[in-house]
């Protein structure tokens, strides 16, 4: 069955950078990409950006571009997100979802990280 | 503010049909790009309810069913029930953002 574990929630200064990691399991993994999408506290769902897991291609939402970086690691099947210069606007619940292609539907979910970002 | 548009909030009795609209342009819906459907319960992840327009997920009941036209796209719920009630979101892809975007979310309450 299709799984994607994420990694545990994170507290952090802002202006400093958290890294989240989404570990899938149950399919080939190179076969569909991964999508981040977060949620800050009572809002909607934003999406992040999209990684190809089979070649690392990546395309990203142009408000975080510059401040958003995802990488894959075939050998444990596990994706990362990494954003820096974080924000207290950066607070928000963050989900990774499996995307067989760019702009495509999230079909699972990982079970979201927390991340909140404070002075 | 976001892309594509929908109403805050729906509600219906039990047994109802209710419909939760979609609005976008002719950058995104309207281009031709398909519309997904995402259910959310507070505290949890959302869970995808329709793809491609009209497709139906396995596991997710034949009452709910999905419909584009022209830059707009529909949720539709027949036979309402208490496990509905939650937060729904449309999703599409827009070429002038080169950028998935969803829908603000609408919140079904079941009354």
């Amino acid at each position: 069955q299709v799984h994607l574990m994420q990694s545990g929630g994170e507290v952090k200064k802002t202006g400093a950078s958290v890294k989240v990691s989404c570990k899938a399991s149950g399919y080939t993994f190179t076969s569909y990409g991964i999508s981040w999408v977060r949620q800050a506290p009572g809002q909607g769902l934003e999406w992040m950006g999209w990684i190809n897991t089979y070649n690392g291609n990546t395309n990203f939402a142009q408000k975080l571009q510059g401040r958003l970086t995802m990488t894959t690691d075939t050998s444990t099947n596990t994706v990362f997100m990494e954003l820096r210069g974080l924000g207290s606007d950066d607070t928000a619940m963050y989900y990774c979802a499996r995307s067989m292609i760019m702009g495509g539907y999230g079909d699972f979910w990982g079970q979201g990280t927390l991340v909140t970002a404070s002075s | 503010q976001s892309v594509l548009t929908q109403p805050p909030s729906v509600s219906g009795a039990p047994g109802q049909r209710i419909t939760i609209s979609c609005t976008g342009s002719r950058s995104n819906i309207g281009a031709g790009y398909d519309v997904h459907w995402y259910k959310q319960i507070p505290g949890t992840a959302p869970k995808l309810v329709i793809y491609a327009n009209g497709n139906r997920p396995s596991g997710v009941p034949g009452r709910l069913s999905g419909s584009k036209s022209g830059s707009s796209a529909s949720l539709a719920i027949t036979g309402l029930q208490v496990e509905d009630e939650a937060d729904y979101y449309c999703q599409s892809y827009d070429r002038s953002l080169s950028s998935v975007v969803f829908g603000g979310g609408t919140k079904l309450t079941v009354l």
